[in-house]
């Protein structure tokens, strides 16, 4: 599965969007983007997939670069219950999700 | 619709104890996962169950550990002998059988384990 690399701390303002990117550089044509949020003390939460077409579901979209080598994770309209950390996986199959250390987003009054 | 479901949300007990941890997967989900997440770290996989198939035990870190998936459901994950490097949040996940390689994992909200 290819190496993703994510900043490793963000603040966006609440109500406005927060933009969350991903640099996946080496991913190949069959893998796919996933994100996921863990809030703390809880499992991780499955957010959004994509392969290379753009996606939008009700909580979040997912706009990928045409050479798919990076991604961005868009929440409209960030809440405080947004405060999470976010991580982008790309993968083709297996058995497992290999978590990185993902994003920490702080969103704030 | 219900979520994935794990008992005990806590579990506290004294090096040396066998220790038994439940997942109970969403209805339909035939591919059955479990991960560990210590403290500040990632997540580590354990065992992969998919329908009738073995199990991926490829993740196991000794032979303490051990899990099973009764009637294609509920899967139980034990550890034998616990050690304190045993405490950690333990997570399962489920997803659906077809196309198992590109299905989203949902995850449970995990057990506390922590060891005296």
């Amino acid at each position: 599965d290819a190496k993703t690399t994510q900043p490793t701390s963000m603040d966006c303002a609440e109500g406005r969007a927060a933009n969350l990117p991903c640099n996946h550089s080496t991913i190949s044509g069959n893998e796919y983007v996933y994100w996921y949020r863990q809030i703390h003390s809880q499992g991780p939460q499955y957010i959004i997939h994509g392969l290379k077409n753009n996606e939008t579901n009700e909580m979040a979209s997912l706009i990928i670069t045409e050479d798919r080598k990076s991604s961005t994770l868009i929440l409209p309209h960030a809440t405080l219950r947004d405060t999470a950390v976010y991580y982008c996986i790309v993968r083709s199959g297996g058995n497992q999700f290999y978590f990185g250390t993902g994003t920490s987003l702080t969103v704030i009054p | 619709g219900a979520g994935v479901s794990q008992s005990p949300s806590n579990k506290v007990t004294e090096k040396g104890k066998d220790v038994e941890l439940r997942c109970d997967p969403i209805s339909g989900h035939t591919a059955l996962y479990w991960y560990r997440q210590s403290l500040g770290q990632g997540l580590e996989f354990l065992i992969y169950f998919q329908g009738n198939s073995a199990p991926d035990k490829s993740g196991l870190p000794s032979d303490r550990f051990s899990a099973e998936r009764t009637g294609g459901s509920v899967s139980t994950l034990t550890i034998q002998r616990t050690q304190q490097e045993d405490s950690a949040v333990y997570l399962c996940a489920s997803s659906l059988g077809v196309g198992t390689g590109v299905q989203p994992q949902h995850f449970g909200d995990g057990t506390r384990l922590s060891i005296l």
